[in-house]
């Protein structure tokens, strides 16, 4: 079946960066994009961007700009995110889903079961 | 950018009622890039509706969504102990592909 595993949590410090991995299997990953959402603790979901596996070309969301690159290993299938400068504001679940199109509409699915990223001193 | 309003904030309904969700957009969307998910404790998110009218798979039609332009909802018949969640519509017009801030059901 189609699946998106991310990687475990991760703790880092303040100005540090961090990478979190989506392992797709079950489908072609070059053939769907990869969007990126994230959910601080009891707050709603934040979409930060997607990045198409095939041309590598990316969209930022504008807060994180400058700070924040999607990438992607076609060999393994797997698409990255990585967050610089890290603050406590980037304390949250980061979520990868797939971008699907269909003829009756668009949406997210499936997600990955979410990477908790703590940011703390 | 567009920017998505849902209502209620929350919503606190018994078994076997019926709920509608709202989710309003600041500029016209196609119904078809309107996407409806739902969120339960502890987990990510899951799809409910492809754009409009399209159920994800293994969505049950107890499920509907009507809307068009600026104003959408979600209804839910007959309401479960499980579907308690928290519900999101998200756009997919003009980037940045935002998310309304989410309405909470409760289930009594």
């Amino acid at each position: 079946q189609v699946q998106l595993v991310q990687s475990g949590a991760d703790v880092k410090q303040p100005g540090a960066s961090v990478k979190v991995s989506c392992k797709a299997s079950g489908y072609t990953f070059t053939s769907y994009d990869i969007h990126w959402v994230r959910q601080a603790t009891g707050q709603g979901l934040e979409w930060l961007g997607w990045m198409n596996p095939y041309s590598d070309d990316s969209g930022y969301a504008q807060t994180l700009q400058g700070r924040l690159t999607f990438s992607r290993n076609t060999s393994t299938n797997t698409a990255y995110l990585e967050l610089n400068r890290l603050t406590s504001d980037d304390t949250a679940v980061y979520y990868c889903a797939r971008f699907d199109v269909t003829h009756s509409g668009r949406g997210l699915d499936p997600w990955g079961q979410g990477t908790l990223v703590i940011v703390s001193s | 950018e567009i920017v998505l309003t849902q209502s209620p904030g929350t919503l606190s309904l018994s078994p076997g009622e019926r709920a509608t969700l709202f989710c309003r957009a600041s500029q016209s969307v196609s119904s078809s890039r309107l996407a409806w998910y739902q969120q339960k404790p502890g987990q990510a998110p899951r799809l409910l509706f492809y754009g409009a009218s399209r159920r994800a798979t293994g969505i049950p039609d107890r499920f509907r969504v009507i809307g068009s332009g600026t104003d959408f909802s979600l209804t839910i018949n007959r309401l479960e102990p499980e579907d308690l969640a928290v519900y999101y519509c998200q756009h997919f017009g003009d980037s940045p592909y935002s998310f309304g801030q989410g309405t909470k059901l409760e289930i009594k």
